[in-house]
């Protein structure tokens, strides 16, 4: 199975200020069609998971454009570049280029 | 945004199994997979397994095998997620979620439902 690691584990922010998140595979994410299956999503307290970045750095319909994503093989980060009350709540890595799917274990973001 | 929708808690008692619905409002589930994914309290997301309907092929994780069955009717748009021989570490808020392609993999997971809780409890 495709080991997801993540760090920092939890992150406090100042509103307006960047956060940024690691996400680490154990295998390369690159598939042979050229496209690398990662994917980032956010879970606000109370809420299901819900789709933010797909393909490493292609933002979800609707998301909006302070989120952005980066990286490939095994490194990638998601970057918020200023963050907002909204945004409160575990983001989560998964990647899709095999079964099992696995996600990451999250990472925390809270407002200072 | 459209979300799937999951049947109510359910409580269980320690050897017995519990089987949780999705329905997909307006769609059908005749080309894409589905995904189920569990959530321990407090925990993180775990990834229970999934089925490529078109070809009705199902893939588990191995700590279920054995254990899970997920089936769709693709007539009524519902998709199932039976666990057996429940133990009190599978209370969980357990999800579906909706590929979006025909198969597990490649695809990103969205729709969600909005989660079943499975409580195990003597």
């Amino acid at each position: 199975d495709i080991v997801m690691t993540q760090t920092p584990l939890s992150l406090s922010v100042t509103p307006g200020q960047p956060a940024s998140i690691s996400c680490k595979s154990s295998q390369s994410l690159l598939n042979s069609d050229g496209k690398t299956y990662l994917y980032w999503y956010l879970q606000r307290p109370g809420q299901s998971p819900q789709l933010l970045i797909h393909e490493v750095s292609n933002r979800f319909s609707g998301v909006p454009d302070r989120f952005s994503g980066s990286g490939s093989g095994t490194d990638f980060t998601l970057k918020i570049s200023r963050v907002e009350a909204e945004d409160v709540g575990v983001y989560y890595c998964m990647q899709t280029i095999e079964v099992p799917l696995t996600f990451g274990p999250g990472t925390k973001v809270d407002i200072k | 945004q459209v979300q799937l929708v999951q049947s109510g808690a359910e409580v269980r008692k320690p050897g017995s199994s519990v089987k949780v619905s999705c329905k997909s409002p307006g769609g059908t589930f005749r080309s894409d997979a589905m995904s189920w994914v569990r959530q321990a309290p407090g925990q993180g997301l775990e990834w229970v397994g999934g089925i490529i309907p078109m070809f009705r092929i199902t893939h588990y994780a191995q700590k279920f095998q054995g254990r899970v069955t997920i089936t769709t009717d693709e007539f009524s748009t519902m998709a199932y997620m039976e666990l057996s021989s429940l133990r009190s570490d599978d209370t969980a808020v357990y999800y579906c979620a909706r590929s979006s392609g025909y198969h597990l993999k490649n695809n990103w997971l969205d729709p969600w439902g909005q989660g079943t809780l499975v409580t195990v409890s003597s």
